[in-house]
């Protein structure tokens, strides 16, 4: 599996602020892919990023709150804009390695939003 | 898009006992279907996988199997240990856009 890191590891923010989370992989991934998990949920998946092109959202997700970048085939970062408490969630990487759609997941960014 | 159903919520077993959780999946297209386990504060860990083309695969005490016509697939765990007490996630993907869909997790206890 990837070795995958990811930045901060959790925060405390204030509403209406921004956080800027990192996820850093030891090798080159074509698919990386951000997921928010809220206390006792699920994975939900956020977006899509591909290098080179622009990410693509799911249902309920968009661009001007969570802004992605994929500057490189090991480097991703997720934006969560104007906070507010509900964002108050893990928010995770993967990337798919090895075999077609196996993922594996960075070890998470816990955010909270006062 | 694709849904998945996963079900019970919770499972207590005692050790040495044999655990079972099922999944059922909406969309037809849907060919891989991996199994992560998620400790307490920890990320997803793939414990194993199967893709449509195959029933059943086996490692070691874990074995998942896949019924493609009932369109449900499920995890057994054999001779449990109190090292296998964890949330279990099934997900589907339909292969083409390689996202998966997640099921509401199952918290399973293993008591010793």
């Amino acid at each position: 599996s990837a070795v995958i890191s990811q930045k901060p590891s959790r925060d405390i923010c204030q509403r209406g602020t921004s956080l800027t989370i990192q996820c850093q992989v030891d090798s080159q991934v074509t698919m990386m892919f951000w997921y928010r998990q809220q206390p006792g949920q699920s994975l939900t998946l956020i977006a899509t990023a591909n290098q080179g092109s622009e990410a693509t959202y799911e249902s309920g997700f968009v661009i001007d709150k969570f802004p992605i970048s994929r500057p490189n085939l090991t480097f991703s970062t997720l934006t969560v804009s104007n906070m507010s408490p509900e964002d108050s969630s893990i928010y995770l990487c993967s990337v798919e390695r090895a075999s077609y759609n196996e993922q594996f997941f960075g070890p998470g960014t816990r955010l909270t939003v006062l | 898009g694709e849904n998945v159903e996963q079900h019970p919520s919770t499972l207590s077993v005692q050790e040495g006992d044999s655990a079972v959780i099922k999944c059922t999946y909406s969309d037809s297209a849907s060919n891989y279907f991996p199994w992560y386990k998620q400790e307490l504060g920890k990320r997803p860990q793939l414990i194993i996988d199967i893709r449509s083309n195959v029933g059943e695969k086996k490692d070691q005490r874990i074995a998942v199997t896949l019924n493609k016509t009932a369109k449900h697939f499920s995890l057994h765990i054999t001779e449990t240990q109190p090292e296998d007490s964890a949330v279990y996630f099934c997900a589907a993907s339909d292969g083409s856009a390689r996202q998966l869909t997640f099921g509401s997790g199952t918290q399973l206890t293993v008591l010793p």
